[in-house]
């Protein structure tokens, strides 16, 4: 069965660190682009960022580029998402979610995100 | 950045009726190389994530109800419930990742009259 469990959110005041962890199972995880998609309380989604099986290439959202940094270690089927100089908008449930991928004739293309994980709460205030 | 826009922000129908929930995109996320709508459809259940429901615009996801369906193309898009069931009820999103950032519309909340 593919699972993705997140931990690692909690309390923290303005201006503070964490990283979340996702844990997958279940899949190659190494073969699948990731992502971390956040909401509010009572609010819509946002995606925040993407990373690309391999590492190399990593994706923000403006709200959040140069405070968040998204990695992987595919040793350990784990995402990490890094964040730093935390603000009260960080505020949200985190989710981590796998890209859908189909193969046609050798070629990869992504669709969306087929799997999420339950989400682990973050919250900013002081 | 691409803004989605679904319409309406919620609606309420009967239990065996068809509810319909509008996604436009402000341009178009078709990519010609391979005719494909980057585009996909998510339902989220209180206390739950999102589920996905459609993608490339009209490709249902393995065990969703044939009562979901998606068209459109371009910039418009639908996303169809027939026979709407009492487990139907939650908030509707569609999202493009046609490129980054990946956004996703503000959500239709779809409830049983």
């Amino acid at each position: 069965e593919v699972q993705l469990l997140e931990s690692g959110g909690g309390l923290v005041q303005p201006g503070g660190s964490l990283r979340l962890s996702c844990a997958a199972s279940g899949f190659t995880f190494s073969s699948y682009a990731m992502s971390w998609v956040r909401q509010a309380p009572g609010k819509g989604l946002e995606w925040v960022s993407d990373i690309s099986g391999g590492g190399e290439n990593t994706y923000y959202a403006d709200s959040v580029r140069g405070r968040f940094t998204i990695s992987r270690d595919n040793s350990k089927n784990t995402l990490y998402l890094q964040m730093n100089s935390l603000r009260a908008e960080d505020t949200a449930i985190y989710h981590c979610a796998k890209a859908g991928m189909t193969t046609v004739s050798g070629a990869h293309y992504y669709y969306g995100m087929d799997v999420w994980g339950q989400g682990t709460t973050v919250t900013v205030s002081s | 950045d691409i803004v989605m826009t679904q319409s309406p922000d919620s609606l309420a129908e009967s239990l065996g009726e068809r509810a319909t929930i509008n996604c436009k995109s402000s341009q178009s996320v078709l990519y010609s190389s391979n005719n494909k709508n980057y585009l996909a459809w998510y339902q989220q259940k209180p206390r739950q994530p999102p589920k996905l429901l459609i993608y490339w615009a009209s490709t249902r996801e393995s065990g969703v109800p044939d009562r979901f369906s998606g068209s459109g193309s371009g910039t418009d898009f639908t996303l169809t419930i027939n026979s709407l069931q009492a487990e139907d009820v939650a908030v509707y999103y569609c999202q493009q990742y046609y490129r980054t950032p990946y956004t996703f519309g503000q959500g239709t909340k779809l409830e049983i009259k």
